[in-house]
């Protein structure tokens, strides 16, 4: 089974901008792997930002953007605000199956 | 609005099977989609565990294959999770939710492991 992989850890200023990656152990994420982005806060559901690579739900808010880069799924969080500290978790397909990313931790300081 | 909802026991020994189900509402299953559950252990990331579509058609993680089971009934508007012979590990909240977009999830229950 593919391993998922992204930064354990990062820390972003209010109004400031940080990415996050997702990375595959088999290779190069493509859009083949339909990339999802999810946000979860203590005590909460999941909640998905971003599917399919970079599209947004109706109540993503539009500071988010999902994108490829460098052979990885990336998140871009432009203008951090207080409440976007959370856990964040991609989730990639690998032909119906899917796998989980490790999370990275985002602290809005 | 659709609206999942997940229910069974809260405890289950080890060894035995743990049961789960997920009632959907605002949304009728067999009008497509798959369905699909995720689990979560305490303080730790997000796993995803299987999913169904509402002809019965599965993806299972292959990790969890030999001991899962994901059953779907339309006329109840429902779908069932199924781990056999568990053990601590597989203490976790467990979570049902609409797969492809993953846009709707249950509220999540936590499933504790222990005799």
């Amino acid at each position: 089974q593919a391993v998922v992989t992204q930064e354990p850890s990062l820390t972003v200023s209010p109004g400031g901008t940080v990415t996050l990656t997702c990375g595959s152990s088999t290779g190069a994420v493509t859009s083949g792997h339909y990339p999802y982005w999810f946000q979860q806060k203590p005590g909460q559901a999941p909640r998905t930002l971003i599917y399919d690579t970079s599209n947004k739900h109706s109540w993503t808010p539009a500071r988010f953007s999902g994108s490829l880069l460098g052979g990885k799924a990336a998140l871009t969080l432009s203008g951090a605000q207080p409440e976007d500290e959370a856990e964040y978790y991609c989730l990639l397909s690998y032909s119906g199956a899917y796998v989980f990313g490790t999370g990275t931790k985002v602290t809005v300081l | 609005q659709v609206q999942l909802q997940e229910s069974g026991p809260g405890l289950v020994k080890p060894s035995e099977t743990l049961s789960l189900t997920c009632t959907v509402s605002g949304y009728s299953i067999s009008s497509g989609y798959y369905w699909g559950w995720i689990r979560q252990p305490p303080g730790k990331g997000l796993e995803w565990i299987g999913s169904i579509y509402h002809s019965g058609s599965t993806y299972y993680n292959p990790s969890l294959k030999s001991r899962v089971t994901i059953s779907v009934d339309t006329s109840k508007n429902q779908f069932s999770l199924k781990l056999s012979s568990v053990t601590a590990a597989d203490t976790a909240v467990y979570y049902c939710a609409r797969d492809n977009y993953f846009d709707y999830w249950g509220q999540g229950t936590l499933v504790t492991v222990s005799s």
